[in-house]
């Protein structure tokens, strides 16, 4: 079945340590997405990509970094300039043509102490 | 204020109740998307309307454009939808995927 997957579901890391999210799909879509949900608030775009080794920034970019070097890879990484990462992380696409119905992963929950 | 405002932000119903979850957006959005949430953190998508109205089983989703407004209402619930809903959708203009999310709305549905 096709779907996207992220790994791994529950990351800890320690302040001042750099941890790289993994987002594969194998639906042959474009378009990734990487937002981030914090409690009570709604979800918000960190960075997109739309093509092979083309991103762009989001609403709240500063502290990550991507890449897209292959078509069914987006890896997130939260940079220890990330004032406050922990969150629950999610990767997303989309179908290429109307609707464009929208697929997420099941999430990545980092915790930063 | 948020550019896109869902109501009521926490609903508790008994199961088979009659369910409408509302959603109002101030900005120019070319298409509306529903969502479900559920507990582990997994979204699913349910539905995506640029007008009229849409059913998918015991799921109907409503939009009208001119008031910029959207609804979701579930028939008959049941405990298995508690979840979140989330509506959202992208701007006049920018990529599918670059979407402006509501809060979401919790349900809660009781046996």
């Amino acid at each position: 079945d096709g779907g996207i997957t992220q790994s791994p579901k529950y990351l800890f890391r320690k302040e001042g340590q750099n941890v790289t999210l993994s987002c594969e799909q194998n639906l042959n879509h474009d378009a990734m997405y990487w937002y981030r949900q914090d409690p009570g608030q709604g979800l918000r775009l960190i960075y997109y990509s739309q093509i092979v080794n083309d991103f762009q920034k989001g609403d709240i970019a500063e502290g990550y970094s991507v890449s897209r070097e292959k078509k069914e890879s987006f890896p997130l990484t939260v940079t220890s300039a990330q004032k406050n990462p922990t969150a629950f992380y999610l990767c997303a696409t989309h179908a290429r043509t109307a609707p464009y119905e929208q697929y997420f992963g099941p999430g990545t929950r980092l915790t930063v102490t | 204020k948020n550019e896109v405002e869902q109501s009521p932000q926490n609903l508790t119903a008994q199961e088979g109740e009659f369910i409408t979850i509302n959603c109002s957006y101030s900005v120019g959005i070319s298409a509306l998307h529903w969502l479900q949430q559920h507990p582990g953190g997994g979204i699913v998508s349910l539905f995506m309307l640029s007008s009229g109205k849409k059913k998918h089983g015991r799921l109907i989703a409503t939009i009208n454009i001119q008031e910029k407004h959207s609804s979701l209402h579930i028939t008959a619930s049941h405990p298995r939808d508690s979840a979140v809903y989330i509506c959202a959708g992208p701007l006049y203009g920018g990529s599918q995927g670059n979407l402006i999310f509501g809060k979401g709305t919790k349900l809660s549905v009781k046996p």
